[in-house]
């Protein structure tokens, strides 16, 4: 099946730095979504992306859907505590029609 | 309502036990998904259910037995579960198979 790489697994960041993390797969998808989960909590939709070339912003955060389809990236911008916890990119459409395939995870660590 | 609610929050069970359980979303959705979660770890897909059929079953072992009684409800009935089969139980919903999904917080579901 489709298999999405994430990187970095993990970072430790001061607060106020901007933050990086991308994934990129072998085949294309037709949505790119990116996912915060919290301790005890399930993961909670951050942008979702349905254009090749697609860039769009919530807040402090910045996704970009891939010309190629086959990657996306997701920036924070002057990271605060709060934004602590894992983060996942997914992917939807081209041969995993009907279902999500998720990254293996970005744990981000925030230092006040 | 922008919710998908489940229950129990926390489940212990052993290992000769038959538990069930419970999600509900009033958004309209049309489908609806099982995942399973161990920690630090992304969510892996179970079961798909679209306008209340069965349309996905990853390879998942018979204990675990899905049930869609109708377009707002989703069970999963649990029978003679292993301890390896503890973990975080998540269900998700979406307006169709090809667009984001909205999680619920999870079943922490532990075997003994």
């Amino acid at each position: 099946g489709q298999q999405l790489n994430q990187s970095p697994q993990s970072m430790f960041i001061q607060e106020g730095e901007d933050v990086s993390m991308n994934c990129t797969s072998s085949s294309i998808f037709n949505t790119w979504l990116w996912y915060k989960q919290e301790p005890g909590e399930g993961p909670v939709l951050l942008i979702a992306l349905y254009k090749a070339g697609e860039l769009t912003s919530n807040g402090r955060l910045t996704a970009q859907f891939g010309i190629t389809r086959k990657d996306s990236f997701l920036n924070i911008s002057a990271s605060i505590p709060s934004d602590v916890g894992i983060y996942f990119c997914a992917g939807s459409g081209g041969t995993s029609y009907g279902k999500l395939t998720f990254g293996q995870g970005t744990i981000l660590t925030v230092h006040p | 309502d922008t919710e998908v609610t489940q229950t129990p929050k926390h489940l212990v069970m052993g290992m000769t036990n038959k538990k069930s359980l419970k999600c509900e979303q009033h958004m309209g959705h049309r489908a609806m998904y099982w995942y399973k979660q161990k920690a630090k770890k992304p969510p892996e897909l179970m079961f798909v259910y679209s306008y209340e059929k069965l349309s996905i079953n990853e390879s998942v072992p018979s204990r675990f037995s899905p049930e869609c009684p109708n377009s707002s409800l989703l069970n999963l009935h649990l029978h003679a579960l292993q301890p390896e089969d503890s973990a975080l139980y998540l269900c998700a919903s979406s307006q169709d198979r090809l667009v984001s999904a909205t999680f619920g917080s999870g079943t922490r579901l532990t075997v003994v």
